[in-house]
């Protein structure tokens, strides 16, 4: 069974630092791209940031481009998103997701990430 | 970046209703377009990829179309597990945006 379970959110104030975790097992890790995806509050689904199968690749939203880092450690299972610089409109739940064939397969429960003074 | 729209933004339907959500890409994605469905305080499902496969477990009441820039998920008989909200996305690119979301509610 392919579980992803997110950790690290928290409560972080504007211009803080915060790094999550999503520690991933039930498949073959290393053998698939991997994607962040963030929800604000009572809004819609917002791509963050995606990374190759062997870490060779990133790809980042322009909301979060120059602010954050995505990467991953094959060795663990794990993929990681390193926030810097965070805004009050970085404030939403962070979902871990595994690609399969290009659209997102699973999804982990979400981690929330509050942005505020 | 390419944007996806989405309609309608939200609608009252019945059980048993035939239940249309449309999703438009600003560009061709190549049919490279999946739906999913997500219910409150969830994570969202996978129900459909590549315009229209089915992903294993979804009944087979959900249903997509479309080619080019213009998609169709087709619900055919509302069930009471069906109210949620439905997202398109398009994975044409990298950067893999989502429409606006479409709420199905209970008339």
């Amino acid at each position: 069974e392919v579980q992803l379970v997110e950790s690290g959110g928290g409560l972080v104030q504007p211009g803080g630092s915060l790094r999550l975790s999503c520690s991933a097992s039930g498949f073959t890790f290393s053998s698939y791209a991997m994607h962040w995806v963030r929800q604000a509050p009572g809004k819609g689904l917002e791509y963050v940031s995606a990374i190759s199968s062997n870490g060779g690749s990133t790809y980042y939203a322009d909301s979060v481009k120059g602010r954050f880092t995505i990467s991953r450690d094959n060795s663990k299972n794990t993929l990681y998103l390193q926030m810097s610089s965070l805004r009050a409109e970085d404030t939403a739940v962070y979902y871990c997701v595994k690609d399969s064939r290009g659209a997102y397969s699973y999804w982990g429960q979400g981690t929330l990430v509050t942005v505020s003074s | 970046d390419i944007q996806m729209t989405q309609s309608p933004s939200s609608l009252s339907a019945s059980v048993g209703d035939r239940v249309t959500i449309t999703c438009r890409a600003s560009q061709g994605i190549s049919n490279s377009l999946a739906w999913y469905q997500q219910k409150p305080g969830k994570a969202p499902k996978l129900l459909l990829y590549a315009a229209s496969r089915l992903e294993s477990g979804v009944p087979s009441r959900f249903s997509g179309s479309g080619s080019g820039t213009d998609y169709t998920l087709t619900i055919s008989s509302l069930q009471p597990e069906d109210f949620a909200t439905y997202y398109c996305q398009q994975y044409y690119s990298t950067q893999g945006t989502f429409g606006q979301g479409t709420k199905v509610e209970i008339k």
